[in-house]
């Protein structure tokens, strides 16, 4: 597609259930990133993946975040057994450059996990 | 944790004013990048600074970078209603790969 697609737009999830959030990046982008937002702030950093080698996930705030990209290209987000505090948008960005270029965002995916 | 931090958290101005918004980080940049963001969508790039640049125009941008006090500037000129958004910088460090976001500045433009 022209551009980063993300499903769903909206997730509202109980406590406790897995979520799946999906992201597909721009045709031939080799790096793509997972970003958490919460409501007021910044995106926060949660991993980075250079084709399918997933070079940086410091940023999962637990064991029950899991990133996968593994043919280099769709990427999917997931969480499991997820709690209140899970409850943010969570941004998709792709770039053509390994490192360092300018970043092209999806719209996100909203999970409200009640 | 983040990178940046923008200042000030919130602007509100007349139209045809100037918005100027700064960005103060900690570590050693290869890159400094704006992003925009209006409410509810995803993060626009606006403009890339390298490291080994003091000053950079796009349009009715400027950009700024001091790297000796690790700080970065963007002015928008003759601003519009439709400039309301969300500014971010973003900084994308010397020895990795990621590029980290601040808290933004919330700007409001006024018709």
């Amino acid at each position: 597609g022209a551009g980063v697609s993300q499903s769903p737009r909206y997730k509202v999830a109980k406590r406790g259930q897995d979520v799946a959030l999906r992201c597909d990046p721009i045709s031939g982008h080799v790096s793509l990133f997972w970003y958490q937002q919460a409501l007021g702030q910044g995106p926060e950093f949660l991993t980075y993946f250079q084709n399918e080698a997933q070079l940086d996930k410091s940023g999962l705030p637990s064991d029950r975040f899991f990133a996968e990209r593994p043919e280099g290209s769709v990427s999917t987000l997931k969480i499991q057994r997820t709690q209140q505090e899970d409850s943010a948008v969570y941004l998709c960005a792709s770039s053509s450059k390994p490192n360092t270029g300018e970043l092209f965002f999806g719209e996100g995916s909203r999970l409200t996990v009640l | 944790s983040q990178q940046g931090e923008e200042d000030p958290q919130a602007l509100s101005i007349q139209e045809g004013e100037n918005a100027t918004m700064n960005c103060s980080y900690k570590t050693s940049i290869n890159n400094l990048q704006w992003y925009r963001q209006n409410s509810g969508r995803g993060l626009v790039h606006l403009i890339l600074i390298r490291s080994n640049e003091r000053e950079k125009h796009s349009g009715r941008l400027r950009v700024t970078l001091d790297t000796s006090k690790k700080s970065s500037s963007l002015l928008i000129t003759a601003s519009r209603a439709a400039d309301t958004a969300s500014y971010f910088c973003a900084t994308v460090p010397y020895n990795n790969n990621d590029m980290r976001f601040g808290a933004g500045t919330r700007l409001t433009v006024k018709p």
